[in-house]
Protein backbone atom coordinates (compact mmCIF):
# COMPACT_ATOMS: atom_id res chain seq x y z
CA UNK A 1 0.00 0.00 0.00
CA UNK A 2 1.39 3.05 -0.64
CA UNK A 3 2.25 5.94 1.94
CA UNK A 4 2.58 9.53 2.33
CA UNK A 5 4.47 11.33 4.74
CA UNK A 6 4.88 15.16 5.64
CA UNK A 7 7.57 15.27 8.23
CA UNK A 8 6.95 19.17 9.10
CA UNK A 9 3.66 19.44 11.55
CA UNK A 10 4.29 23.27 12.03
CA UNK A 11 5.51 25.87 9.74
CA UNK A 12 6.05 29.85 10.43
CA UNK A 13 6.90 32.60 8.02
CA UNK A 14 6.60 36.09 7.35
CA UNK A 15 4.60 37.64 4.86
CA UNK A 16 5.79 37.80 2.05
CA UNK A 17 8.37 35.14 1.88
CA UNK A 18 8.89 31.74 0.27
CA UNK A 19 7.97 28.93 2.04
CA UNK A 20 8.39 25.28 0.61
CA UNK A 21 6.61 22.26 2.46
CA UNK A 22 8.06 18.64 2.29
CA UNK A 23 6.09 16.04 1.07
CA UNK A 24 7.92 12.02 0.54
CA UNK A 25 5.55 8.90 -0.99
CA UNK A 26 5.72 5.45 -1.04
CA UNK A 27 4.66 3.58 -4.03
CA UNK A 28 5.97 0.80 -6.70
CA UNK A 29 3.96 1.39 -9.13
CA UNK A 30 4.55 3.81 -11.73
CA UNK A 31 1.27 5.50 -13.06
CA UNK A 32 -0.16 8.03 -10.23
CA UNK A 33 -1.07 11.72 -9.21
CA UNK A 34 -0.11 13.50 -6.55
CA UNK A 35 -1.80 16.68 -5.36
CA UNK A 36 -1.86 19.53 -2.46
CA UNK A 37 -4.85 20.64 -0.67
CA UNK A 38 -5.17 23.54 1.53
CA UNK A 39 -7.58 23.25 4.24
CA UNK A 40 -8.48 26.65 6.06
CA UNK A 41 -10.42 27.27 9.39
CA UNK A 42 -13.63 26.58 7.47
CA UNK A 43 -11.95 22.84 6.90
CA UNK A 44 -13.27 22.66 3.03
CA UNK A 45 -10.84 20.90 1.14
CA UNK A 46 -9.02 23.17 -1.26
CA UNK A 47 -6.87 21.70 -4.54
CA UNK A 48 -3.73 23.70 -4.96
CA UNK A 49 -2.15 21.87 -7.76
CA UNK A 50 -1.58 18.52 -8.99
CA UNK A 51 1.06 16.62 -10.62
CA UNK A 52 0.52 13.65 -13.26
CA UNK A 53 3.87 11.30 -12.33
CA UNK A 54 4.41 10.48 -16.43
CA UNK A 55 4.82 14.65 -16.84
CA UNK A 56 8.98 15.62 -15.94
CA UNK A 57 7.66 19.36 -16.15
CA UNK A 58 7.04 20.73 -12.58
CA UNK A 59 3.37 21.98 -12.14
CA UNK A 60 2.79 25.21 -11.54
CA UNK A 61 -0.06 27.72 -10.29
CA UNK A 62 0.43 31.14 -9.92
CA UNK A 63 2.41 31.99 -6.57
CA UNK A 64 2.30 27.97 -6.11
CA UNK A 65 4.88 25.57 -7.44
CA UNK A 66 6.28 22.12 -6.78
CA UNK A 67 9.49 20.59 -7.04
CA UNK A 68 8.87 16.58 -8.28
CA UNK A 69 11.80 14.04 -8.02
CA UNK A 70 10.05 11.00 -9.25
CA UNK A 71 12.99 8.91 -8.30
CA UNK A 72 13.83 10.28 -4.85
CA UNK A 73 9.75 9.75 -4.66
CA UNK A 74 10.10 13.63 -3.20
CA UNK A 75 7.27 16.30 -4.05
CA UNK A 76 7.64 19.58 -2.30
CA UNK A 77 5.14 22.26 -2.59
CA UNK A 78 6.76 25.88 -2.80
CA UNK A 79 4.68 29.03 -1.79
CA UNK A 80 6.12 32.35 -2.98
CA UNK A 81 5.28 35.92 -1.95
CA UNK A 82 2.92 34.54 0.97
CA UNK A 83 0.53 35.82 2.33
CA UNK A 84 -2.08 36.11 5.33
CA UNK A 85 -4.49 34.12 3.26
CA UNK A 86 -2.27 31.28 2.89
CA UNK A 87 -2.21 30.17 6.42
CA UNK A 88 -3.91 26.69 7.00
CA UNK A 89 -3.54 23.19 6.90
CA UNK A 90 -1.80 21.80 3.73
CA UNK A 91 -2.53 18.21 2.80
CA UNK A 92 -0.09 16.04 0.02
CA UNK A 93 -1.91 13.23 -1.15
CA UNK A 94 -1.52 10.87 -3.85
CA UNK A 95 -3.95 8.00 -6.15
CA UNK A 96 -2.78 5.66 -8.90
CA UNK A 97 -4.10 6.04 -11.88
CA UNK A 98 -6.89 3.65 -11.86
CA UNK A 99 -10.42 2.48 -11.30
CA UNK A 100 -11.94 4.32 -8.15
CA UNK A 101 -9.17 4.49 -5.38
CA UNK A 102 -9.53 7.07 -2.78
CA UNK A 103 -6.55 9.68 -2.62
CA UNK A 104 -3.72 8.90 -0.02
CA UNK A 105 -3.33 11.62 2.14
CA UNK A 106 -0.26 12.65 4.20
CA UNK A 107 -1.07 13.85 8.29
CA UNK A 108 -0.72 18.07 6.85
CA UNK A 109 1.32 20.68 7.55
CA UNK A 110 -0.27 23.26 9.40
CA UNK A 111 1.38 26.82 7.77
CA UNK A 112 1.19 29.97 9.49
CA UNK A 113 2.08 32.91 7.59
CA UNK A 114 2.97 36.25 10.17
CA UNK A 115 2.04 39.48 8.82
CA UNK B 1 -17.61 27.08 -11.34
CA UNK B 2 -19.88 23.45 -10.94
CA UNK B 3 -19.86 22.36 -7.12
CA UNK B 4 -19.96 19.05 -4.85
CA UNK B 5 -23.30 20.12 -1.98
CA UNK B 6 -23.12 18.59 1.26
CA UNK B 7 -26.00 18.82 4.04
CA UNK B 8 -26.44 19.15 6.57
CA UNK B 9 -22.92 21.40 7.42
CA UNK B 10 -23.44 19.97 11.13
CA UNK B 11 -25.21 17.37 13.01
CA UNK B 12 -25.39 16.63 16.55
CA UNK B 13 -26.68 13.01 17.30
CA UNK B 14 -27.22 10.69 20.50
CA UNK B 15 -24.90 7.66 20.65
CA UNK B 16 -26.57 4.35 19.19
CA UNK B 17 -28.71 7.20 16.39
CA UNK B 18 -28.76 6.01 12.91
CA UNK B 19 -27.77 8.90 10.63
CA UNK B 20 -27.88 9.95 6.96
CA UNK B 21 -25.08 12.68 5.51
CA UNK B 22 -26.28 13.90 1.49
CA UNK B 23 -24.34 15.44 -1.04
CA UNK B 24 -25.61 16.41 -4.23
CA UNK B 25 -22.16 15.47 -6.51
CA UNK B 26 -21.42 17.29 -10.17
CA UNK B 27 -23.97 16.51 -12.26
CA UNK B 28 -21.90 14.37 -14.98
CA UNK B 29 -19.80 13.00 -12.37
CA UNK B 30 -19.47 9.35 -12.44
CA UNK B 31 -17.55 8.22 -9.13
CA UNK B 32 -18.62 9.44 -5.88
CA UNK B 33 -16.37 9.48 -2.68
CA UNK B 34 -16.69 9.51 1.36
CA UNK B 35 -14.03 10.64 3.06
CA UNK B 36 -13.24 11.41 6.88
CA UNK B 37 -11.12 13.18 8.95
CA UNK B 38 -11.47 12.99 13.00
CA UNK B 39 -10.39 16.45 14.74
CA UNK B 40 -6.67 16.34 14.18
CA UNK B 41 -5.94 13.79 12.13
CA UNK B 42 -5.30 13.24 8.11
CA UNK B 43 -8.15 12.69 6.09
CA UNK B 44 -9.17 8.88 5.16
CA UNK B 45 -10.86 7.53 2.29
CA UNK B 46 -13.65 5.27 3.59
CA UNK B 47 -15.70 4.19 0.05
CA UNK B 48 -16.12 4.88 -3.61
CA UNK B 49 -19.18 4.39 -5.77
CA UNK B 50 -19.80 4.15 -9.58
CA UNK B 51 -22.41 2.44 -11.47
CA UNK B 52 -24.63 2.24 -8.18
CA UNK B 53 -22.46 -0.21 -6.39
CA UNK B 54 -19.04 0.21 -4.32
CA UNK B 55 -16.34 -0.08 -6.12
CA UNK B 56 -13.58 0.01 -3.22
CA UNK B 57 -13.66 0.76 0.27
CA UNK B 58 -11.53 0.83 3.59
CA UNK B 59 -11.02 -1.06 6.34
CA UNK B 60 -12.94 1.97 8.37
CA UNK B 61 -16.14 1.05 6.02
CA UNK B 62 -17.36 -1.72 8.33
CA UNK B 63 -21.31 -3.19 8.17
CA UNK B 64 -21.85 0.46 10.30
CA UNK B 65 -21.63 2.45 7.21
CA UNK B 66 -23.70 2.36 3.97
CA UNK B 67 -23.94 3.95 0.85
CA UNK B 68 -27.09 4.97 -1.38
CA UNK B 69 -27.73 6.99 -4.53
CA UNK B 70 -31.41 7.04 -3.76
CA UNK B 71 -32.77 9.13 -7.00
CA UNK B 72 -29.99 9.99 -9.09
CA UNK B 73 -28.38 13.19 -7.41
CA UNK B 74 -28.01 12.60 -4.26
CA UNK B 75 -25.36 10.51 -3.04
CA UNK B 76 -25.68 9.35 1.15
CA UNK B 77 -23.79 8.04 3.66
CA UNK B 78 -25.56 6.31 6.44
CA UNK B 79 -24.37 5.24 10.04
CA UNK B 80 -26.41 2.64 11.45
CA UNK B 81 -25.22 2.82 15.29
CA UNK B 82 -23.39 5.90 15.62
CA UNK B 83 -20.28 5.76 18.55
CA UNK B 84 -18.27 8.90 20.07
CA UNK B 85 -15.43 8.00 17.84
CA UNK B 86 -17.63 8.46 14.73
CA UNK B 87 -17.24 12.06 15.53
CA UNK B 88 -15.38 13.99 12.48
CA UNK B 89 -16.05 15.65 9.82
CA UNK B 90 -16.81 14.10 6.49
CA UNK B 91 -16.51 15.20 2.78
CA UNK B 92 -17.88 13.69 -0.41
CA UNK B 93 -15.91 14.21 -3.51
CA UNK B 94 -16.89 13.43 -7.06
CA UNK B 95 -15.15 13.28 -10.76
CA UNK B 96 -16.24 12.31 -13.78
CA UNK B 97 -14.27 9.58 -14.82
CA UNK B 98 -12.47 6.95 -12.73
CA UNK B 99 -9.25 9.01 -13.20
CA UNK B 100 -8.32 12.25 -11.69
CA UNK B 101 -8.80 14.34 -14.57
CA UNK B 102 -10.31 16.71 -15.32
CA UNK B 103 -10.51 16.76 -11.31
CA UNK B 104 -11.81 15.77 -8.11
CA UNK B 105 -13.66 17.87 -6.44
CA UNK B 106 -14.64 17.94 -2.65
CA UNK B 107 -17.69 19.35 -0.93
CA UNK B 108 -17.49 21.59 1.76
CA UNK B 109 -18.49 18.89 4.38
CA UNK B 110 -20.43 17.84 7.35
CA UNK B 111 -19.26 17.90 11.26
CA UNK B 112 -20.57 15.18 12.81
CA UNK B 113 -20.50 15.72 16.70
CA UNK B 114 -21.61 11.97 18.43
CA UNK B 115 -22.86 12.76 22.37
Amino acid sequence: AQTVTQSQPEMSVQEAETVTLSCTYDTSENNYYLFWYKQPPSRQMILVIRQEAYKQQNATENRFSVNFQKAAKSFSLKISDSQLGDTAMYFCAFIYDRGADGLTFGKGTHLIIQP
Amino acid sequence: EPEVTQTPSHQVTQMGQEVILRCVPISNHLYFYWYRQILGQKVEFLVSFYNNEISEKSEIFDDQFSVERPDGSNFTLKIRSTKLEDSAMYFCASTREGRVIPGYTFGSGTRLTVV
